[in-house]
């Protein structure tokens, strides 16, 4: 059973580089059928996709947010990253990581428990 | 993109059945058989209750089923229990590995 959990700064100034990390257990990273994504909840509202890589290190992202996003692969950690830059207060949103199996769209599958990052000076 | 438009709120009585919708356009749902949903309790992670449309993962009562026409999904459950309140989001592919969320429906339980 693959368990994730995100870790970083729970808070954030505007106009810097929000960033936060998902370690991976119970499974390796480099799974041939998984992809790795990061999905946010503003407060009191929905979800939106953020993006999401393959092992290999090819990432795809959200057209919303794809000039501001990158997301990275550690394969020795069993790692996968988020960086999102010039962050304002609607960036202010709980951040999960979840694994997508991959040929099945939107199958995510696991979660992690979510972390609440705020945009404030 | 925009979001896949869901009822913000739907309600059924213990044991009733209850239908939720998500609707979308021919560039997400009508375009790919590929709409999840998931389940969110207060303070939880989403939790996979379908994806593919129809499929349920392991564990999944078959109380919650899924289906599809034209360019909405609906999510039925039936037999309802308390423990059914919660949120409910869908999601589809878009093409280009891109995903979209609906907004949210709150179920209740009366």
């Amino acid at each position: 059973q693959l368990q994730l959990q995100e870790s970083g700064p729970g808070l954030v100034k505007p106009s810097e580089t929000l960033s936060l990390t998902c370690t991976v257990s119970g499974g390796s990273i480099s799974s041939t059928t998984h992809y790795w994504g990061w999905i946010r909840q503003t407060p009191g509202k929905g979800l939106e996709y953020i993006g999401n890589i393959y092992y290999s290190g090819s990432a795809y992202y959200s057209s919303s947010l794809k000039s501001r996003v990158t997301i990275s692969v550690d394969t020795s950690k069993n790692q996968f990253s988020l960086n999102l830059n010039s962050v304002t207060a609607a960036d202010t949103a709980v951040y999960y990581c979840a694994s997508r199996h991959g040929g099945h769209g939107p199958k995510f599958d696991s979660w992690g428990q979510g972390t609440l990052v705020t945009v404030s000076s | 993109q925009s979001a896949l438009t869901q009822p913000p709120s739907a309600s059924g009585s213990p044991g009733q059945s209850v239908t939720i919708s998500c609707t979308g356009t021919s560039s997400d749902i009508s375009g790919y058989n590929f709409v999840s949903w998931f389940q969110q309790h207060p303070g939880k992670a989403p939790k996979l209750i379908i994806y593919e449309v129809t499929q349920r993962p392991s564990g999944v009562p078959d109380r919650f089923s899924g289906s599809k026409s034209g360019n909405t999904a609906s999510l039925t459950v039936s037999g309802l229990q308390a423990e059914d309140e919660a949120d409910y989001y869908c999601s589809s592919y878009a093409g280009s590995n891109n995903f979209i969320f609906g907004g949210g429906t709150k179920l209740t339980v009366l």
